[in-house]
């Protein structure tokens, strides 16, 4: 009944590899989003999609893609990992994107750690 | 930048105490929400307080909101242990046109811990 899932939920890898993550929801929501939480916990969003439409594309490297195959679908690849890139990503997902009242469901976490 | 402050960093109580953290911001908002995270787990959301509004209540939270001043405050009365977690304020802010960006921006969240 996991409304937000995503996968893996731990990720260790080498420093130059390519790894993805996915997300699906099964809220009906049309909005996903990825967000990024560092080691201080602060949470960045970096993309968010409407309908499969990038809607929000914050400052984040090329190597970062996101990929919505469908409105309930929005996985994130990552190219050429980096040491930095060591964070929890969040996938989340809300019923629409501006406006008031939209709160957001989010995924467990995706732990990546890059060695 | 846009990001909502929390302070404290951290709050340490005993259980049966009151817990109050304290959200501060920059630019104007359409509304302001609060977010708990326990350790290892994913935000759930808490409440939801517009910009017109004052107070709002939901079980033993209370948060209030101060356009003036830029900032808001939840409390939890009567603290259990089940309520250590990290607590987040996130706004979404509007823009020039005075229309509300799609994005939700987070702050850096106060660690609570209950002691039993």
């Amino acid at each position: 009944d996991t409304a937000v899932s995503q996968t893996p939920k731990y990720l260790v890898t080498q420093m130059g590899n390519d790894k993805s993550i996915k997300c699906e929801q099964n809220l009906g929501h049309d909005t996903m989003y990825w967000y990024k939480q560092d080691s201080k916990k602060f949470l960045k969003i970096m993309f968010s999609y409407n309908n499969k439409e990038l809607i929000i594309n914050e400052t984040v490297p090329n190597r970062f893609s996101p990929k919505s195959p469908d409105k309930a679908h929005l996985n994130l690849h990552i190219n050429s990992l980096e040491l930095g890139d060591s964070a929890v990503y969040f996938c989340a997902s809300s019923p629409l994107p501006a406006g008031s009242g939209n709160t957001i469901y989010f995924g467990e976490g995706s732990w990546l750690t890059v060695v | 930048s846009q990001q909502g402050e929390e302070d404290p960093q951290a709050l340490s109580i005993q259980e049966g105490e009151n817990a109050t953290m304290n959200c501060s911001y920059k630019t104007s908002i359409n509304n302001l929400q609060w977010y708990r995270q326990n350790s290892g787990r994913g935000l759930v959301h808490l409440i939801l307080i517009r910009s017109n509004e004052r107070e709002k209540h939901s079980g033993r939270l209370r948060v209030t909101l101060d356009t003036s001043k830029k900032s808001s405050s939840l409390l939890i009365t009567a603290s259990r242990a089940a309520d250590t977690a990290s607590y987040f304020c996130a706004t979404r802010h509007l823009n020039a046109g005075g229309t509300s960006y799609g994005k939700l921006t987070f702050g850096q969240g106060t660690i609570l811990t209950v002691h039993p």
